[in-house]
Protein backbone atom coordinates (compact mmCIF):
# COMPACT_ATOMS: atom_id res chain seq x y z
CA UNK A 1 0.00 0.00 0.00
CA UNK A 2 1.16 3.10 -0.62
CA UNK A 3 2.24 5.86 1.77
CA UNK A 4 3.41 9.42 1.38
CA UNK A 5 5.10 11.27 4.09
CA UNK A 6 5.66 15.08 4.05
CA UNK A 7 7.92 16.42 6.62
CA UNK A 8 7.88 18.83 8.58
CA UNK A 9 4.32 18.88 9.35
CA UNK A 10 4.79 23.12 9.82
CA UNK A 11 7.51 25.56 9.25
CA UNK A 12 7.73 29.26 9.61
CA UNK A 13 10.52 31.09 8.26
CA UNK A 14 11.33 34.87 8.19
CA UNK A 15 10.56 36.82 4.35
CA UNK A 16 13.33 36.10 1.57
CA UNK A 17 14.67 32.81 3.41
CA UNK A 18 15.30 29.88 1.02
CA UNK A 19 13.47 26.28 1.84
CA UNK A 20 12.70 22.85 1.44
CA UNK A 21 9.70 20.80 1.63
CA UNK A 22 10.16 17.06 1.68
CA UNK A 23 7.71 14.22 0.79
CA UNK A 24 8.62 10.65 0.89
CA UNK A 25 6.83 7.80 -0.61
CA UNK A 26 6.76 3.96 -0.34
CA UNK A 27 6.25 2.20 -3.66
CA UNK A 28 8.82 4.24 -6.21
CA UNK A 29 6.14 2.29 -8.86
CA UNK A 30 4.87 5.78 -9.97
CA UNK A 31 3.35 7.50 -12.52
CA UNK A 32 4.22 10.50 -11.69
CA UNK A 33 3.95 12.92 -8.64
CA UNK A 34 2.07 16.27 -8.36
CA UNK A 35 2.74 19.29 -5.78
CA UNK A 36 -0.01 21.38 -4.40
CA UNK A 37 -1.15 24.72 -2.32
CA UNK A 38 -3.68 24.76 -0.61
CA UNK A 39 -4.37 28.07 1.29
CA UNK A 40 -6.89 28.49 4.10
CA UNK A 41 -10.83 27.42 3.81
CA UNK A 42 -10.02 26.97 0.01
CA UNK A 43 -8.90 24.20 -2.49
CA UNK A 44 -5.95 22.95 -4.38
CA UNK A 45 -3.97 25.00 -6.24
CA UNK A 46 -1.72 22.29 -8.89
CA UNK A 47 2.18 24.14 -8.64
CA UNK A 48 4.04 21.71 -10.09
CA UNK A 49 3.89 17.98 -11.82
CA UNK A 50 6.87 15.68 -12.84
CA UNK A 51 6.59 12.73 -14.46
CA UNK A 52 8.89 9.79 -13.62
CA UNK A 53 10.90 10.08 -16.09
CA UNK A 54 11.86 13.62 -15.09
CA UNK A 55 14.09 14.36 -12.50
CA UNK A 56 12.84 17.83 -12.01
CA UNK A 57 10.42 20.83 -13.00
CA UNK A 58 10.78 24.14 -12.28
CA UNK A 59 8.16 27.31 -12.43
CA UNK A 60 9.34 30.48 -11.06
CA UNK A 61 10.86 30.45 -7.93
CA UNK A 62 9.61 26.95 -7.71
CA UNK A 63 11.77 23.62 -8.19
CA UNK A 64 10.66 20.29 -7.78
CA UNK A 65 13.38 17.03 -8.00
CA UNK A 66 12.02 13.35 -8.28
CA UNK A 67 13.99 10.61 -7.21
CA UNK A 68 12.20 7.55 -7.64
CA UNK A 69 14.44 5.09 -7.01
CA UNK A 70 14.77 6.51 -3.19
CA UNK A 71 11.38 7.60 -2.55
CA UNK A 72 11.91 10.69 -2.76
CA UNK A 73 10.93 14.42 -3.58
CA UNK A 74 11.87 17.84 -2.66
CA UNK A 75 10.16 21.37 -3.16
CA UNK A 76 12.44 24.27 -3.42
CA UNK A 77 10.77 27.58 -3.14
CA UNK A 78 13.53 30.13 -3.43
CA UNK A 79 12.93 33.94 -1.73
CA UNK A 80 10.15 33.05 0.24
CA UNK A 81 7.59 35.69 0.35
CA UNK A 82 4.75 36.26 3.30
CA UNK A 83 2.20 35.34 0.19
CA UNK A 84 3.94 31.66 0.05
CA UNK A 85 1.79 31.03 3.42
CA UNK A 86 0.04 28.18 2.39
CA UNK A 87 -0.60 24.63 2.84
CA UNK A 88 1.74 22.29 0.48
CA UNK A 89 0.55 18.63 0.07
CA UNK A 90 2.72 16.68 -1.92
CA UNK A 91 1.08 13.49 -4.30
CA UNK A 92 1.23 10.62 -6.40
CA UNK A 93 0.30 8.08 -8.81
CA UNK A 94 0.52 4.60 -8.86
CA UNK A 95 1.70 3.18 -11.94
CA UNK A 96 -1.18 1.04 -11.92
CA UNK A 97 -4.83 2.53 -11.55
CA UNK A 98 -5.64 6.34 -11.55
CA UNK A 99 -5.42 7.22 -7.81
CA UNK A 100 -3.87 10.11 -6.19
CA UNK A 101 -2.31 9.81 -2.76
CA UNK A 102 -1.88 12.16 -0.55
CA UNK A 103 0.87 13.37 1.85
CA UNK A 104 -0.48 15.05 5.07
CA UNK A 105 1.00 18.58 3.74
CA UNK A 106 3.39 20.76 5.41
CA UNK A 107 1.77 24.03 6.79
CA UNK A 108 4.24 26.97 5.61
CA UNK A 109 4.21 30.52 7.54
CA UNK A 110 6.31 32.94 6.04
CA UNK A 111 7.25 35.82 8.30
CA UNK A 112 7.34 39.48 6.83
CA UNK B 1 -12.63 25.95 -19.45
CA UNK B 2 -14.21 26.96 -15.98
CA UNK B 3 -12.34 24.29 -14.20
CA UNK B 4 -14.26 21.73 -11.76
CA UNK B 5 -17.31 23.11 -10.57
CA UNK B 6 -18.96 21.96 -7.52
CA UNK B 7 -21.99 22.99 -5.48
CA UNK B 8 -23.14 23.77 -2.93
CA UNK B 9 -19.97 25.70 -1.35
CA UNK B 10 -21.33 25.14 2.01
CA UNK B 11 -24.12 22.92 3.11
CA UNK B 12 -25.08 22.40 6.58
CA UNK B 13 -27.64 19.71 7.84
CA UNK B 14 -29.29 18.29 10.77
CA UNK B 15 -27.98 14.47 11.52
CA UNK B 16 -30.44 12.02 9.81
CA UNK B 17 -31.04 14.01 6.83
CA UNK B 18 -29.99 13.05 3.21
CA UNK B 19 -27.34 15.32 1.75
CA UNK B 20 -25.87 15.27 -2.39
CA UNK B 21 -23.30 16.91 -3.52
CA UNK B 22 -22.54 17.50 -7.14
CA UNK B 23 -19.55 17.78 -9.42
CA UNK B 24 -19.38 18.99 -13.11
CA UNK B 25 -15.49 17.85 -14.09
CA UNK B 26 -13.69 19.79 -16.91
CA UNK B 27 -15.00 18.84 -20.52
CA UNK B 28 -13.18 16.13 -22.18
CA UNK B 29 -11.58 14.79 -18.79
CA UNK B 30 -12.01 11.24 -18.45
CA UNK B 31 -11.33 10.43 -14.61
CA UNK B 32 -13.35 12.02 -11.55
CA UNK B 33 -12.63 11.77 -8.17
CA UNK B 34 -14.44 12.57 -4.74
CA UNK B 35 -12.03 13.23 -2.20
CA UNK B 36 -12.73 14.07 1.50
CA UNK B 37 -10.73 16.15 3.85
CA UNK B 38 -10.46 16.25 7.16
CA UNK B 39 -8.11 17.38 9.97
CA UNK B 40 -7.49 14.34 11.39
CA UNK B 41 -7.05 12.32 7.90
CA UNK B 42 -6.04 14.95 5.55
CA UNK B 43 -7.58 13.97 2.49
CA UNK B 44 -9.24 10.66 1.61
CA UNK B 45 -10.01 9.28 -1.90
CA UNK B 46 -13.46 7.96 -1.48
CA UNK B 47 -14.32 6.82 -5.20
CA UNK B 48 -12.87 7.27 -8.65
CA UNK B 49 -14.53 6.95 -11.71
CA UNK B 50 -13.00 6.07 -15.42
CA UNK B 51 -15.57 7.39 -18.75
CA UNK B 52 -18.38 6.96 -15.92
CA UNK B 53 -17.54 4.19 -14.61
CA UNK B 54 -17.07 3.60 -10.99
CA UNK B 55 -13.72 1.84 -10.72
CA UNK B 56 -12.45 1.61 -7.18
CA UNK B 57 -14.92 2.48 -4.46
CA UNK B 58 -13.23 1.21 -1.60
CA UNK B 59 -12.75 4.45 -0.06
CA UNK B 60 -16.41 5.08 0.47
CA UNK B 61 -16.96 4.60 4.38
CA UNK B 62 -20.05 3.03 4.53
CA UNK B 63 -23.42 2.25 3.00
CA UNK B 64 -24.19 5.69 3.77
CA UNK B 65 -22.41 6.65 1.20
CA UNK B 66 -23.12 6.50 -2.94
CA UNK B 67 -21.65 7.95 -5.37
CA UNK B 68 -23.11 8.14 -9.01
CA UNK B 69 -22.01 9.51 -12.61
CA UNK B 70 -25.06 9.11 -15.25
CA UNK B 71 -22.90 10.98 -18.04
CA UNK B 72 -19.45 12.98 -18.47
CA UNK B 73 -20.45 16.21 -17.47
CA UNK B 74 -22.11 15.04 -13.68
CA UNK B 75 -21.53 13.06 -10.49
CA UNK B 76 -22.97 13.28 -7.52
CA UNK B 77 -22.23 12.38 -3.78
CA UNK B 78 -24.70 11.52 -1.29
CA UNK B 79 -24.83 10.72 2.45
CA UNK B 80 -27.93 9.24 3.25
CA UNK B 81 -28.68 9.45 6.54
CA UNK B 82 -25.97 11.72 7.37
CA UNK B 83 -23.76 11.75 10.72
CA UNK B 84 -21.98 14.41 12.42
CA UNK B 85 -18.79 12.64 11.76
CA UNK B 86 -19.55 13.54 8.10
CA UNK B 87 -18.56 16.77 8.76
CA UNK B 88 -15.41 17.53 6.01
CA UNK B 89 -14.53 19.44 3.13
CA UNK B 90 -15.52 16.76 -0.09
CA UNK B 91 -13.65 17.83 -3.01
CA UNK B 92 -13.71 16.56 -6.64
CA UNK B 93 -11.24 16.59 -9.27
CA UNK B 94 -11.04 15.31 -12.49
CA UNK B 95 -8.07 14.34 -14.56
CA UNK B 96 -7.71 13.50 -18.48
CA UNK B 97 -6.98 10.11 -19.93
CA UNK B 98 -3.37 10.76 -19.76
CA UNK B 99 -2.76 10.97 -16.03
CA UNK B 100 0.92 12.31 -16.67
CA UNK B 101 -1.12 15.86 -17.56
CA UNK B 102 -2.22 15.66 -13.57
CA UNK B 103 -5.63 16.38 -11.77
CA UNK B 104 -7.43 19.31 -11.12
CA UNK B 105 -9.76 20.23 -8.00
CA UNK B 106 -12.64 21.57 -7.73
CA UNK B 107 -13.04 24.54 -4.72
CA UNK B 108 -14.94 21.98 -2.43
CA UNK B 109 -18.12 21.91 -0.50
CA UNK B 110 -18.08 22.31 3.57
CA UNK B 111 -20.22 19.91 4.78
CA UNK B 112 -21.70 20.64 8.91
CA UNK B 113 -23.75 18.20 10.24
CA UNK B 114 -25.30 19.28 13.47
Amino acid sequence: KQEVTQIPAALSVPEGENLVLNCSFTDSAIYNLQWFRQDPGKGLTSLLLIQSSQREQTSGRLNASLDKSSGRSTLYIAASQPGDSATYLCAVIHNQGGKLIFGQGTELSVKP
Amino acid sequence: DAGVIQSPRHEVTEMGQEVTLRCKPISGHDYLFWYRQTMMRGLELLIYFNNNVPIDDSGMPEDRFSAKMPNASFSTLKIQPSEPRDSAVYFCASSPEDRGLGYTFGSGTRLTVV
